[in-house]
């Protein structure tokens, strides 16, 4: 099946710190979104992009999807301990409405204090 | 407004015994996805139903692994036989009928089989 690429496994960032994270695909998708998950937890939907090139926010995280429909990149600024967590992307492909998403391996995130 | 309610949340079986896991979508959302999470592993896709029918059931094993989602009652998945490598999380998620690409998670389910 199709795959989408994060990496690094994990991060490791000071408090106040801006990361950003990368997703990748062979393959093109038309619906690109991130999802946080906390220990013990389901997913949690961050931000949700519809449109190559568009780039949206949600508070401290912004993200875009890439002109090419390959990538999204996810961006956190001023991070505070409570960004600790596993960051997912999501893509769903053109084939037909209401169809599964593809999800990457995803990005465990530390924020030392 | 109750979001996906999953159960149960945990649950412990002999090999050999069933596992069924229940889960109830969102209020008005009409499409139902499970998927399966092994530890540092990202969410594996299952299947997908709409009330009473199956619509893409491409990531479930052919054996020992069904799903239900009837007109009345929240939706079953079902393991046969369970063996040790079916421990896992089972998450449910839920989507409305208009189509927005997005899916609500549930808490999930976590099979452990000893």
């Amino acid at each position: 099946g199709q795959q989408l690429n994060q990496s690094p496994q994990s991060m490791f960032i000071q408090e106040g710190e801006d990361v950003s994270m990368n997703c990748t695909s062979s393959s093109i998708f038309n619906t690109w979104l991130w999802y946080k998950q906390d220990p013990g937890e389901g997913p949690v939907l961050l931000i949700a992009l519809y449109k190559a090139g568009e780039l949206t926010s949600n508070g401290r995280l912004t993200a875009q999807f890439g002109i090419t429909r390959k990538d999204s990149f996810l961006n956190i600024s001023a991070s505070i301990p409570s960004d600790v967590g596993i960051y997912f992307c999501a893509g769903r492909q053109p084939s037909g409405a209401n169809s599964k998403l593809t999800f990457g391996k995803g990005i465990t995130l530390s924020v030392r204090p | 407004n109750a979001g996906v309610m999953q159960n149960p949340r945990h649950l412990v079986r002999r090999r050999g015994q069933e596992a069924r896991l229940r889960c109830s979508p969102m209020k008005g959302h009409s499409h139902v996805y499970w998927y399966r999470q092994l530890p540092e592993e990202g969410l594996k896709f299952m299947v997908y139903l709409q009330k009473e029918n199956i619509i893409d059931e491409s990531g479930m094993p052919k054996e020992r692994f069904s799903a239900e989602f009837p007109k009345e009652g929240p939706s079953i998945l079902r393991i046969q036989q369970v063996v040790r490598g079916d421990s896992a999380a089972y998450f449910c998620a839920s989507s409305p009928p208009r189509d927005t690409g997005e899916l609500f998670f549930g808490e999930g389910s976590r099979l452990t089989v000893l």
